[in-house]
């Protein structure tokens, strides 16, 4: 069964770095997502993306946070400059246009990033 | 303010019982609710989707009913077995933000024993 998949699994980067997370979304999939968990916490929505556009994002996706789908497969999220509390299971996923809204989400196994 | 709840404790159960997960929700007014599966160190996996006109849902060993008028969604597991533990996630989407901007409880971890 096709899956997303993400990589790196584990991130460590140091307050002030950037990081690049990437995904490939599942091959015929339109609309493409993050969300992150921090430790112990909910899945939070961060931003949407659709026609090579962000359609909608979270308040948590301020200014240093950027989406890109450089290639037609990989879509990235980049943090310009990391902070503490970005320590968080970052998680891409993405889903088929329905009929009805509503498809179900396919998420990858995440990557868990580690700012000291 | 809006809120999605979960049992945060634990729900142990016997192999071979029904387990049953609440969720209650306050403030939304959800297009449709979905629940998700998930393991440690894993990502979500999708299970189930109810919509806000449908009152119930059945896949296998798993139904998902939906009142919006007690804003509240139960998940039942028939039959249960070790390999149900997990954490299992509700998420809702409200009406008219766009597709899936999914709002998720907290979850509640099911322990099946043997």
């Amino acid at each position: 069964e096709p899956e997303v998949t993400q990589t790196p699994s584990h991130q460590v980067t140091q307050m002030g770095q950037e990081v690049i997370l990437r995904c490939v979304p599942i091959s015929n999939h339109l609309y493409f997502y993050w969300y992150r968990q921090i430790l112990g916490q909910k899945v939070e929505f961060l931003v949407s993306f659709y026609n090579n556009e962000i359609s909608e994002k979270s308040e948590i996706f301020d200014d240093q946070f950027s989406v890109e789908r450089p290639d037609g497969s990989n879509f990235t999220l980049k943090i310009r400059s990391t902070k503490l509390e970005d320590s968080a299971m970052y998680f891409c996923a993405s889903s088929l246009p329905g009929r009805q809204r509503g498809s179900p989400l396919h998420f990858g196994n995440g990557t868990r990033l580690t700012v000291t | 303010s809006q809120k999605i709840e979960q049992n945060s404790e634990a729900l142990n159960i016997q192999e071979g019982k029904t387990a049953t997960l609440t969720c209650n929700y306050t403030n939304y007014s959800p297009a449709y609710l979905q629940w998700y599966r998930q393991d440690p160190g894993r990502g979500p996996v999708f299970l189930l989707l109810i919509r806000e006109n449908e009152k119930e849902k059945r896949k296998e060993r798993l139904k998902v009913t939906f009142d919006t008028t007690l804003k509240q969604s139960l998940f039942h597991i028939t039959a249960s077995q070790p390999a149900d533990s997990a954490t299992y996630l509700c998420a809702l989407a409200r009406r008219g933000t766009g597709f899936q901007k999914l709002v998720f409880g907290t979850g509640t971890r099911l322990l099946v024993s043997p």
